[in-house]
């Protein structure tokens, strides 16, 4: 069975830039979580959604950062202007059933962006 | 401020030691999960424990939830090479209106020498 599909794996680009981020979610699951990994803060929660409704976008930094759901099988992590503190590693993970812990998070492999 | 905390933060054994890595907290959870990840991959779900006091096994790894379900510990027995990675737990807290967030620790990285 395919797992949670994030694209692109890596991405450098120059501070001031759009990066879009995307993530393609296991078929049939009803949450999607954005995080965000670096060595200091640890993984963080930036937003998620459960059945495409944005429920807590408390963890998102700054208006800089937008995300979207359109449907249940896309998602859409957006960083406009991108600055290079934002350099860090995004995962996207899903998960099943009706409330937060009662089961697993199935994380993607991440993109590993780099803002310079 | 770190609400979960994990200790310690680097470990370095090796092969066929035991080692014993924390999870605290001062806040009690619902249930507790602990994840394994390594490099370039998502981490992976290993446990969930909900019962204070609860012992969960799986195969060398042992993992306890604290009777108060403030913290919890992961312990492996004979620990081999492919056991190296960063360990993560994640405790649900359940706020007002059955608000549910899952709080996770900043891991603790393990790697075992042959």
């Amino acid at each position: 069975d395919a797992g949670v599909i994030q694209s692109p794996r890596h991405e450098v680009t120059e501070m001031g830039q759009e990066v879009t981020l995307r993530c393609k979610p296991i078929s049939g699951h009803d949450y999607l979580f954005w995080y965000r990994q670096t060595m200091m803060r640890g993984l963080e929660l930036l937003i998620y959604f459960n059945n495409n409704v944005p429920i807590d976008d408390s963890g998102m930094p700054e208006d800089r950062f937008s995300a979207k759901m359109p449907n249940a099988s896309f998602s859409t992590l957006k960083i406009q202007p991108s600055e290079p503190r934002d350099s860090a590693v995004y995962f996207c993970a899903s998960s099943l059933g009706q409330t937060i812990g009662n089961q697993p998070q199935h994380f993607g492999d991440g993109t590993r962006l780099s803002i310079l | 401020t770190q609400l979960l905390e994990q200790s310690p933060q680097f470990l370095s054994i090796q092969e066929g030691e035991n080692l014993t890595v924390y999870c605290n907290s001062s806040s009690v959870f619902s249930s507790l999960q602990w994840y394994r990840q390594e490099p370039g991959e998502g981490p992976v779900l290993l446990v969930t424990v909900v019962t204070g006091g609860e012992v969960k096994k799986l195969k060398r790894l042992t993992f306890q939830f604290g009777d108060a379900r403030k913290d919890s510990s992961l312990h492996i027995t004979a620990a081999q090479p492919g056991d190296t990675g960063l360990y993560l737990c994640a405790g649900v807290l359940v706020g007002a209106g059955n608000n549910r967030k899952l709080i996770w620790g900043l891991g603790t990285s393990l790697a075992v020498n042959p």
